[in-house]
């Protein structure tokens, strides 16, 4: 059965504190791992899509990058504007395609 | 471009009742995807619905039901409503052409039974 777990739980961060959000996976094998960051009130937003071990992909301060175990979402200067739930999520080869199996999230928190 | 539309955004009910949602997602993409949010639990998949037909079901009792039409747009029933349904209730578009590209969710409808 496919496990993600993500961690921390939570996160308070300073204003420019730069941190790392880990997200670890077992699955038999791996199509896709995702990042999305959920507001309170609001769907999950699309982030990054990784799909191999070393891939890594930016967007303004945030980059992940793919293991063959985990992901990492790197935050670096972080602004209050980036205080949301972080998910992680991956597809796996055996199931539908289009299936998403969900950690539980990190809760970040820049304070100004 | 818009995106995944959901409505209602909120929902009170009674046990026992039953519950359709609307899903509309962005123009182009013809897989949905939806899933049930709550505290305990997290995100966990309910069903996929691609060209019309259910491609894969989540671990959920026969209560939960789906259905897309030919525009792709995509209703969820929930039937026989239990205190336990209370959750936000996501729906997932994508191309749905290759498998593995990105879902965008809408925001949801949040169902309260009372």
């Amino acid at each position: 059965e496919d496990q993600v777990t993500q961690s921390p739980e939570a996160l308070r961060l300073q204003e420019g504190e730069s941190s790392s959000l880990n997200c670890s996976y077992t699955v038999s094998g791996l199509r896709g791992l995702f990042w999305y960051r959920q507001d309170p009130g609001k769907g999950p937003e699309f982030l990054f899509t990784l799909y191999s071990a070393g891939e890594e992909k930016e967007k303004e301060r945030l980059k992940a990058t793919l293991t063959k175990k985990e992901s990492f979402l790197h935050i670096t200067a972080p602004k209050p504007e980036d205080s949301a739930t972080y998910l992680c999520a991956v597809q796996e080869y055996t199931t539908s395609a289009r299936q998403l199996t969900f950690g539980s999230g990190t809760q970040l928190t820049v304070l100004p | 471009k818009a995106g995944v539309t959901q409505t209602p955004r909120y929902l009170i009910k009674t046990r026992g009742q039953q519950v359709t949602l609307s899903c509309s997602p962005i123009s182009g993409h013809r897989s949905v995807s939806w899933y049930q949010q709550t505290p305990g639990q997290g995100l966990q998949f309910l069903f996929e619905y691609f060209s019309e037909t259910q491609r894969n079901k989540g671990n959920f009792p026969g209560r939960f039901s789906g259905r897309q039409f030919s525009n792709s747009r995509s209703e969820m029933n929930v039937s026989t409503l239990e205190l336990g349904d209370s959750a936000l209730y996501l729906c997932a578009s994508s191309l749905g052409t290759v498998g593995n590209q990105p879902q965008h969710f809408g925001d949801g409808t949040r169902l309260s039974i009372l």
